[in-house]
């Protein structure tokens, strides 16, 4: 079955940086989109990125130019870049797969890392 | 940015009631627009894709209807464990983006 398991989240000053982890399983990796999507504390959701399975990406204008999604088919692994951070960038960053053949959507989620911007 | 407008935002039924959802998009999305889950300390999960198409696993008491820019997601007969928040999401366009949520309770 798909497992995705984020990490390094933790607490970041404003202005720091922070790279998080998204290790996969369960499915091809290498074939797939990858998102990744965020929730603030008691707020709804906000899409944050996707790559495509060649390297292509995405952002929401809020985190353009601050923000990289990356991946490593070797490792199966996503990740995204953080820097700049803001205050309003704390928040829950789940990993999404994507749904594929032009559905952009969710079909499966981590369980979220908790990233938390605040001196 | 297309936005997403869910109502009520929340929304009181008992057990074995109907639910009615309504998502609007500032736009038309055509029937590129999904529906999710979220229980508490949970992450989301996939409902609904293509407006009606109901993902692996759904039970058939969730469904959901519309196009252009009016959607509905309906829960036929609540039971206990569908009291959750609801999010639609269109992907007609990018960015991706999600209504502001709608919290069924008791």
């Amino acid at each position: 079955q798909v497992h995705l398991v984020e990490s390094g989240g933790g607490v970041v000053q404003p202005g720091g940086s922070l790279r998080l982890s998204c290790a996969s399983s369960g499915f091809t990796f290498n074939i797939y989109g990858m998102h990744w999507v965020r929730q603030a504390p008691g707020k709804g959701l906000e899409w944050v990125a996707f790559i495509r399975y060649d390297g292509s990406d995405y952002y929401a204008d809020s985190v353009k130019g601050r923000f990289t999604i990356s991946r490593d088919n070797s490792k199966k692994t996503l990740y995204l870049q953080m820097n700049s951070l803001r205050d309003e960038d704390t928040a829950v960053y789940y990993c999404a797969k994507d749904y594929a053949g032009g559905i952009r959507t969710f079909d499966f989620w981590g369980q979220g890392t908790l990233v938390t911007v605040s001196s | 940015e297309i936005v997403m407008t869910q109502s009520p935002a929340s929304l009181s039924v008992s057990p074995g009631e109907r639910a009615t959802l309504s998502c609007g998009a500032s736009q038309t999305v055509s029937g590129n627009l999904a529906w999710f889950q979220q229980k508490a300390g949970q992450a989301p999960r996939l409902l609904i894709y293509g407006a009606s198409t109901r993902a692996t696993g759904i039970p058939a008491r969730f469904s959901g209807s519309g196009s252009g820019t009016d959607f509905t997601l309906t829960i036929s007969s609540l039971q206990s464990e569908d009291f959750a928040v609801y999010y639609c999401q269109q992907y007609s366009e990018w960015p991706l983006t999600f209504g502001g949520g709608t919290k069924v309770e008791i």
